[in-house]
């Protein structure tokens, strides 16, 4: 079955690195997804990888990918209070598939 | 607007009660997406339309709940003998699916806050 975990919260001082991590089970996940959702507002594409890259970077943005463990991180550099939002891991099988999405990591930066 | 749009965005209704949310997509969009967001959890999918035909309807929970996109567009989730249960956050999205221009991305609407009393 399709299943992806993340943890719920994640507390990060101004200035630091936030790592986000995810877990999925379905082995034939082809795409792998970072949404982000602030306060009051829909859900947004923050970046994505294919399964057959192992990182991807965008700007302070950092994307690996363990296959073999079917593990996802999503690193942001020199976090700022505007990152403060619910970041959700999400896969499918194809860019024509449904979405399967975690329960969102929670992101709360300390002043 | 360029973006997804879903009405209403508020509805409160008592248990028993017929509800309809509508989606409107971004305009060219082939696919359409129901999820359901309850409070602290992510997005459960619920169903997807490529065009006007169903394409997985695997997410629908039970049969009180149903969804058309009769002219492939703008598409209603019906929820027929609401119960308390099926109070959450109904977001829609639309894609690219199907065209080869298809990143995979979702775009999103702000969803409709339906409170079952």
């Amino acid at each position: 079955g399709e299943d992806v975990e993340q943890s719920l919260f994640l507390s990060v001082r101004e200035g630091d690195s936030s790592v986000i991590n995810c877990t999925y089970t379905d082995s034939s996940s082809t795409y792998l997804y970072w949404y982000k959702q602030e306060p009051g507002a829909g859900l947004q594409l923050l970046t994505y990888i294919f399964s057959n890259m192992d990182m991807k970077q965008d700007q302070r943005l950092t994307v690996l990918l363990n296959k073999k463990d079917k593990h996802l991180s999503l690193r942001i550099a020199d976090t700022q209070t505007g990152d403060s939002a619910i970041y959700f891991c999400a896969e499918s099988r194809s860019r024509d598939d449904k979405i399967i999405f975690g329960k969102g990591t929670r992101l709360h930066i300390l002043p | 607007g360029a973006g997804v749009s879903q009405t209403p965005s508020n509805k409160v209704t008592e248990k028993g009660k017929y509800v309809e949310l509508r989606c409107d997509p971004i305009s060219g969009h082939t696919a359409l997406y129901w999820y359901r967001q309850s409070l602290g959890q992510g997005p459960e999918f619920l169903i997807y339309f490529q065009g006007t035909g169903a394409a997985d309807d695997s997410g629908l929970p039970n049969d009180r709940f149903f969804a058309v996109r009769p002219e492939g567009s703008v598409s209603t989730l019906k929820i027929q003998r609401t119960e308390r249960g099926d109070s959450a956050v109904y977001l829609c999205a639309s894609s690219l699916s199907g065209t080869g221009l298809n990143t995979g991305e979702l775009f999103f609407g702000e969803g409709s806050r339906l409170t079952v009393l």
